[in-house]
Order: structure tokens, then C-alpha cells, then sequence
């Protein structure tokens, strides 16, 4: 069975400040897909993110980055100088490269609000 | 770039109804998967089609079917509607070809409401 928790309901910042999202993960697959996924108040959901078991280099693409360490099932995501069209539900997901076909298992998703 | 079209985006409907979403994946993408988000919750999956067949099935009630065309489009069919099935359709595509975990892109989604 595969679980991803995600303990912060929601973060609340100022604008130009830094957010990270927790991510926990867990699974008995050896290999697999971890995933973020951003959902603005219009509701469609839009692909941030893949990193797979096997790369933990960590990665920076314009403000977002993201912090994947196996050894403690963690795959943290930040958003750097935030912005108020970053404010959305920011979800992680998990898939295993076998079995499944690929079917995503999303945490419970965080609510960041960026105030100006 | 083309990406998931569903319609219809918005859908009222009585209890006891049925209704049909469609969706058209990104051109060239064979996997599709139908995912229920309720309101405040995560996405749950419902079940997949990799060229036309189904390939996994996850929580789907059995008044739902579903399926996937020879261009590739997939219904939704939900039958005798429920107050409780009252969600977010989302569905998503992606190449299956290369590999079962290829990045999954999501259409806009249709919001179901049934009275």
C-alpha cells in the first residue's frame, strides 16, 4: 500500500517570502514517481514536478525547487520570493514504476495563501 | 501546446439521471485515467485505458463505466446518480508507450452537481 501525508493544511504568507511544502511518502515499491501538483482556485490541476526513486539531486527551475532525500521518505518542495498567483492547493503524488499503471496517489494537498 | 479537453465543463443533473463526460487526451497520448475529487479532498483515482483497454481500476462504483475510443477519446458513463457523487471529474493523459509512469497531464475537469 502506498500513503503520501502531507501535514500542513495550510500556509499562510506575505508576498516575496519563501514556502516550503512537506511531503512524506510511503511505499514498499523500490522504484517510483513522486509528483507536485499546483490546483488554482479555477480548479485544474498543473504538473509542477516528476522525480524518480533513483535521482535524489535535488533541482532549481526558476523559483520553485524541490528537496527529495529517500532515506527519510521526504520530498519537500519550495517556492522561492512567492508571489500572489502562487496562492493555490499544492498537491504531491506518488506512483510506482510497476503494477498500477501508473495511477497517481495524491496527499492531502496544502493551501498556500500568498498576501501582498 | 494542445492539452486535455473534457467536456462538458459543467453538468446539473436530478438523482436517479445519468450522465456522460467525455475526454480527449493530448494528441499522441494512448493512457488515459479518470480521477473523482470531491469537495476539500485529493483526487481519487477511478480507473485507466491504455490503447482502448482498461489497464487498471481503482474505487469506481459500479454504476460508472467507462472507455476508451479507437481515437483515443474516453467516456464516462454514471448511471442512477447519487447526491454524493457530486465532484470534480478530472482526467489525464499521457504516453503510455514509454513506460507506464509517464507524467500524467490533466484536463480542466467537469464539475458535476446532482440535485
Amino acid at each position: 500500500a502506498q500513503k503520501v501525508t502531507q501535514a500542513q493544511t495550510e500556509i499562510s504568507v506575505v508576498e516575496k517570502e519563501d514556502v516550503t511544502l512537506d511531503c512524506v511518502y510511503e511505499t514498499r515499491d523500490t522504484t517510483y514517481y513522486l509528483f507536485w501538483y499546483k490546483q488554482p482556485p479555477s480548479g485544474e490541476l498543473v504538473f509542477l514536478i516528476r522525480r524518480n526513486s533513483f535521482d535524489e539531486q535535488n533541482e532549481i527551475s526558476g523559483r520553485y525547487s524541490w528537496n527529495f532525500q529517500k532515506s527519510t521518505s521526504s520530498f519537500n518542495f519550495t517556492i522561492t520570493a512567492s508571489q500572489v498567483v502562487d496562492s493555490a492547493v499544492y498537491f504531491c503524488a506518488l506512483t510506482p514504476t510497476t503494477d498500477s499503471w501508473g495511477k497517481l496517489q495524491f496527499g492531502a494537498g496544502t493551501q498556500v495563501v500568498v498576501t501582498p | 501546446a494542445a492539452g486535455v479537453i473534457q467536456s462538458p465543463r459543467h453538468l446539473i443533473k436530478e438523482k436517479r439521471e445519468t450522465a456522460t463526460l467525455k475526454c480527449y487526451p493530448i494528441p499522441r497520448h494512448d493512457t488515459v485515467y479518470w480521477y473523482q475529487q470531491g469537495p476539500g479532498q485529493d483526487p481519487q483515482f477511478l480507473i485507466s485505458f491504455y490503447e482502448k483497454m482498461q489497464s487498471d481500476k481503482g474505487s469506481i462504483p459500479d454504476r460508472f463505466s467507462a472507455q476508451q475510443f479507437s481515437d483515443y477519446h474516453s467516456e464516462l458513463n454514471m448511471s442512477s446518480l447519487e447526491l454524493g457523487d457530486s465532484a470534480l471529474y478530472f482526467c489525464a493523459s499521457s504516453l503510455g508507450a514509454s513506460g507506464r509512469t509517464d507524467t500524467q497531464y490533466f484536463g480542466p475537469g467537469t464539475r458535476l452537481t446532482v440535485l
